[in-house]
């Protein structure tokens, strides 16, 4: 199965600037989710997103951050005012497609390259 | 508090041998786990997963062990190349779709 794709590959931006991060999904998915990996650290959960609304969030995922589908294509995260901890790379994925709930790989979830955002 | 987590950050291993790689988990109410491989610059990219009711799976050259009872999961990679040289992180999911990743070990693979 096809893999996501991601805009930018690298974002550089000053503190308190908001960015927004692309997902460019096959269409007809719907379910999608974003992950952050700060350097050399454990890839973790912020959000994920099904049939145009928020599924699930974790604690990281706080009022700073949200996530749309403006135009029903590009999956968007959005991040208000970023601060130097938010630096990191940004992983959108994509939910397999086709398997029963219960199958193996049902959960499989297909990543993207990536997003890498450096706050100065 | 709970977490995933890897006994070895870095492997590395003969090009041919196989290659163990562990992850030990705290969860007891995890039912259902994945590894994954990320190749630098690139994102994770799903290998296999298992269920809590299984204690083994096998796919090509990799197999995944699942022991509940000590709370661990390790990957097999048989007869490693060149090209499994990566970070592979477990990964469990304890409910919904949230994912629990640990911190990865990195596996060089010597020519």
């Amino acid at each position: 199965e096809p893999e996501v794709t991601q805009t930018p590959s690298h974002q550089v931006t000053q503190m308190g600037q908001e960015v927004i991060l692309r997902c460019v999904p096959i269409s007809n998915h719907l379910y999608f989710y974003w992950y952050r990996q700060i350097l050399g650290q454990k890839v973790e959960f912020l959000v994920s997103f099904y049939n145009n609304e928020i599924s699930e969030k974790s604690e990281i995922f706080d009022d700073q951050f949200s996530v749309e589908r403006p135009d029903g294509s590009n999956f968007t995260l959005k991040i208000r005012s970023t601060k130097l901890e938010d630096s990191a790379m940004y992983f959108c994925a994509r939910k397999r497609r086709g398997l029963a709930g219960g199958a193996l790989g049902y959960n499989e979830q297909f990543f993207g390259p990536g997003t890498r955002l450096t706050v100065l | 508090g709970e977490s995933v987590g890897l006994h070895l950050p870095t492997l590395s291993v003969q090009e041919g041998d196989n290659s163990i790689i562990n992850c030990a988990y705290s969860n007891s109410a995890s039912d259902y786990f994945i590894w994954y491989k990320q190749e630098s610059g690139k994102g994770p990219q799903f290998i296999i997963d298992i269920r809590s009711n299984m204690d083994k799976r096998q796919g090509q050259r990799v197999t995944v062990l699942l022991n509940k009872t000590v709370k661990h999961l390790s990957l097999q990679i048989a007869a490693t190349q060149p090209g499994d040289s990566a970070v592979y992180f477990c990964a469990e999911n304890r409910a919904g779709n949230q994912f629990y990743f640990g911190t990865g070990t990195s596996l060089t693979v010597i020519p």
